[in-house]
């Protein structure tokens, strides 16, 4: 299974910061990496897929990069309603595997 | 709008079984992969399963923790998809989510997701 290494597990930020997310995978994944944001009693959302394709109605100041086994998730001017955790997934082979998680907090 | 509503979740003894359903609204389900995936309390994400499409003769994955003893199945004609769980173990306890995987660039891959429903296993 590939195993995903995601950091930090927690944020403390101001809107306005610039964050950054961090994805390692264990294996080579081709690109293949989404990332979620999700907030509490809502469904999870797709930011980002093949590393740095923006999803449809997603804005601008959420990117992604990858260098190698490592992704990051940016986020430029950091506004109210980013304040969430977000998650990376891989899709390379199965199983499908998550990484553990980023809370954005003020 | 895109839609994803889970449904059948509840409390089970170990050894028992239950079966979710999710329906769908907002796009056309018959082209799209489907997904389940599960947070127990207090962990991260697992994914469980997927069905493929007609296109992909609706082809199963599952996860190793579920494998044998879940089902996933669907209904195109009811834009619905079921995940059948049987001997069901205290682990299994978790919110499950279905999610909907369309065709994005060169693969399919997780998009929507529904809220979720969760499925207790306590004696």
């Amino acid at each position: 299974d590939i195993q995903m290494a995601q950091s930090p597990s927690t944020l403390s930020v101001s809107v306005g910061d610039r964050v950054t997310i961090t994805c390692r995978a264990s294996q080579t994944l081709n690109r293949r990496l989404s990332w979620y944001q999700a907030k509490p009693g809502k469904a999870p959302k797709l930011l980002i897929y093949e590393a740095s394709s923006l999803d449809s109605g997603v804005p601008s100041r959420f990117s992604g990069s990858e260098s190698g086994t490592e992704y990051t998730l940016t986020i430029n001017d950091l506004q109210p309603d980013d304040f969430a955790s977000y998650f990376c997934q891989q899709y390379k082979s199965y199983p499908l595997t998550f990484g553990g998680g980023t809370k954005v907090e003020i | 709008e895109v839609q994803l509503v889970e449904s059948g979740g509840g409390l089970v003894q170990p050894g028992g079984s239950l079966r979710l359903s999710c329906t769908v609204s907002g796009f056309t389900f018959s082209d799209h992969y489907m997904d389940w995936v599960r947070q127990a309390p207090g962990k991260g994400l697992e994914w469980v399963g997927r069905s493929r499409n007609k296109a992909n003769r609706y082809t199963t994955e599952y996860a190793a923790s579920v494998k044998g003893r879940f089902a996933i199945s669907r209904d195109d004609s009811k834009d619905s998809m079921y995940l059948q769980m049987d001997n069901l173990k205290i682990e299994d306890t978790a919110v499950y989510y279905c999610a909907s995987s369309p065709l994005l660039g060169s693969y399919y891959l997780i998009r929507h997701w529904g809220q979720g429903t969760l499925a207790t296993v306590s004696s």
